[in-house]
Formats: structure tokens, C-alpha cells, sequence
């Protein structure tokens, strides 16, 4: 079946904009998370769903940031007034959230988000 | 918090050779899951293997396997037979058994194979 899948694949900003990153999980999964991943590091959580709930939110790094999963599936990572900073590559992942170790993430290809 | 480290910026090896790559992690807890995830240049992140701290036998996939030490937090992974394949970077990953299902990454190896 199909994959996690995003898009848009790269965005360019210019300083200032918004963006929204939008992920389509696998179908039937009810776990949503999304990462930053800065060039040449490893992933960095920023938020997680449980359907249409976000259970953490811990990881986002300012008030800019805002993550919505409104019916459990599709979601949409907004970022407000973009800095240099926010370049990245936005990850989503999705699982189907059972107990345990079996509770393995998929990943999408990600976003390329590059701020001006 | 939970920390993951890998020391090896980037490791190379031969074509059919083995490889370990490195990772070491920091945490209070005594349940836990360990993961090895491979990035090839395209992007999406793939599972290799993974570890339940509970369990002391060495997790193995194929040509994978792990040598997991609890007692030092260590979590090393072992290419076998390594192919062109391969190549990519690999990242260590951590889950907490309590709280939330997030991973933690380590900063990851690039593992290049030479033909």
C-alpha cells in the first residue's frame, strides 16, 4: 500500500511568510509525528497526534509552530513569520500505535524548507 | 532526557566486509526501545532493527545485527557482507516503554561502501 507521503517536497520562503507542510499518514494509522531535521543531524521530535488529539507538543520551538490534525488523518504543519532559522527537512511519520516494541514509525521523504 | 550519541561522524568499508557502527546512549530508566534507522540520499528514513531493553538476547535481521549492552548503554550495529546498498546514514534511535511514543535520534553515521 501506499506510504507516508508529503508535500510539498521543497518550499522556498522568503523571510517572514507563512508555510504549511502537509502529511498524509498510512491509512489507518492513528499516530502522527513530526520532526525537524537540520542538515547534517539527526531528526528532532517536534509534536505528536494520537488521532485527532496532540498529545505533546513539547518539542516545538516557538509559538511560531503550529500543528493541526483536525479528523485523524491528514495534518498540516504551519509556521508563522519564517527565519533563517526554520530551514530544514520536516519529517512526518506514522504508526498504528500498538503496544510495544511492534509500534514501528514510517517515515515520509520529507519537506525541504528553506527560509531567505 | 534522554540522550543518544554516536561518535563516528562517518565510517567506510569494503564491498562483502562487516562494519560496526557506534552508539551509546544516556538514561534513568530501565524499559526502553532501541532502534537503528537508515537515511539513504533520497531522504526517507527506513527501520533496520530493533532491541527491547528487557530482552538480553541480541536482536538479528539478515545481515544486522546488534550488540546491545545494558549495563554500559551501549547499542552497536553490525553490517555483515556489506553491500553497495548499504551506503547511507544511519541514525540510533530511542523510545521510552513510559512516556510517549517519540524517538530520539542520535546525529548519526554516514556508512560509505567501496567497490
Amino acid at each position: 500500500g501506499a506510504g507516508v507521503s508529503q508535500s510539498p517536497r521543497y518550499k522556498v520562503a522568503k523571510r517572514g511568510q507563512d508555510v504549511a507542510l502537509r502529511c498524509d499518514p498510512i491509512s489507518g494509522h492513528v499516530s502522527l509525528f513530526w520532526y525537524q531535521q537540520a542538515l547534517g543531524q539527526g531528526p528532532e521530535f517536534l509534536t505528536y497526534f494520537q488521532n485527532e488529539a496532540q498529545l505533546d507538543k513539547s518539542g516545538l520551538p516557538s509559538d511560531r509552530f503550529f500543528a493541526e490534525r483536525p479528523e485523524g488523518s491528514v495534518s498540516t504543519l504551519k509556521i508563522q513569520r519564517t527565519q533563517q532559522e526554520d530551514s530544514a527537512v520536516y519529517l512526518c511519520a506514522s504508526s498504528l500505535s500498538l503496544a510495544g516494541i511492534t509500534d514501528t514509525q514510517y517515515f515520509g521523504p520529507g519537506t525541504r524548507l528553506t527560509v531567505l | 532526557a534522554q540522550t543518544v550519541t554516536q561518535s563516528q561522524p562517518e565510517m567506510s568499508v569494503q564491498e562483502a566486509e562487516t562494519v560496526t557502527l557506534s552508539c551509546t546512549y544516556d538514561t534513568s530508566e530501565s524499559d526502553y526501545y532501541l532502534f537503528w534507522y537508515k537515511q539513504p540520499p533520497s531522504r526517507q528514513m527506513i527501520l533496520v532493527i530493533r532491541q527491547e531493553a528487557y530482552k538480553q538476547q541480541n536482536a538479528t535481521e539478515n545481515r544486522f545485527s546488534v550488540n546491545f549492552q545494558k549495563a554500559a548503554k551501549s547499542f552497536s550495529l553490525k553490517i555483515s557482507d556489506s553491500q553497495l546498498g548499504d551506503a547511507a546514514m544511519y541514525f540510533c534511535a530511542y523510545r521510552s516503554a513510559y512516556y510517549g511514543n517519540k524517538l530520539v535520534f542520535g546525529a548519526g553515521t554516514i556508512l560509505r561502501v567501496k567497490s
